[in-house]
């Protein structure tokens, strides 16, 4: 079982939907988790960050965490052009310094 | 907004070589992380340095590679004896004292091995 799981895509979206990209983690004692937005030859960018279960909003992007389920989302609300790259799921794993461990990433694609 | 810088942005050598990429990371920052992406593959994290020691390495970090944090600013990556495999995009990261601080990555260089 990988360690963290998404779906590769492409998802596609028309221009003002909602976006849905999900991830799903092994390790249940990891405790932090975060979502970062890739674009084509660039680096990670952080989009959120949720440690506790529930909904976390922070503009038009909602992260949401179930640790019963082990099991991470991010909801990106009226989708635009420039919000198609790759997602990529993090999840913070191990004692003492910690690392971050990646999922493949979700390709998503913003149709205008 | 401080940000973590590396140089070069893009390093060609050839097979064998030695190699150095070099990385600042936020200042106030005390953990510090090389991952490394291969194209079209996900980001895999290479080695975590914490006190000037490394706290953690991955299998990919083997006797071929190596870091330093020589002057309290810079932060290197060295592969000694570049492989054909070993080009990828190579992350510097930072981050806080805090256990739930989220990564800060550097622009990354691209290394090609020809």
């Amino acid at each position: 079982q990988k360690e963290v799981e998404q779906n590769s895509g492409p998802l596609s979206v028309p221009e003002g939907a909602i976006a849905s990209l999900n991830c799903t983690y092994s390790d249940r004692v990891s405790q932090s988790f975060f979502w970062y937005r890739q674009y084509s030859g660039k680096s990670p960018e952080l989009i959120m960050s949720i440690y506790s279960n529930g909904d976390k909003e922070d503009g038009r992007f909602t992260a949401q965490l179930n640790k019963a389920s082990q099991y991470v989302s991010l909801l990106i609300r009226d989708s635009q052009p420039s919000d198609s790259a790759t997602y990529l799921c993090a999840v913070n794993k191990g004692t003492g310094f910690q690392k971050l461990v990646f999922g493949t990433g979700t390709r998503l694609l913003v149709s205008p | 907004e401080p940000e973590v810088t590396q140089t070069p942005s893009h390093q060609v050598t050839q097979m064998g070589q030695e190699v150095i990429l070099r990385c600042v990371p936020i200042s106030n920052h005390l953990y510090f992380y090389w991952y490394r992406q291969i194209l079209g593959q996900k980001v895999e994290f290479l080695v975590s340095f914490y006190n000037n020691e490394i706290s953690e390495k991955s299998e990919i970090f083997d006797d071929q590679f190596s870091v330093e944090r020589p002057d309290g600013s810079n932060f290197t990556l060295k592969i000694r004896s570049t492989k054909l495999e070993d080009s990828a995009m190579y992350f510097c990261a930072s981050k806080r004292d805090t256990y739930n601080s989220p990564l800060h990555f550097g622009n990354g260089t691209r290394l090609t091995v020809t």
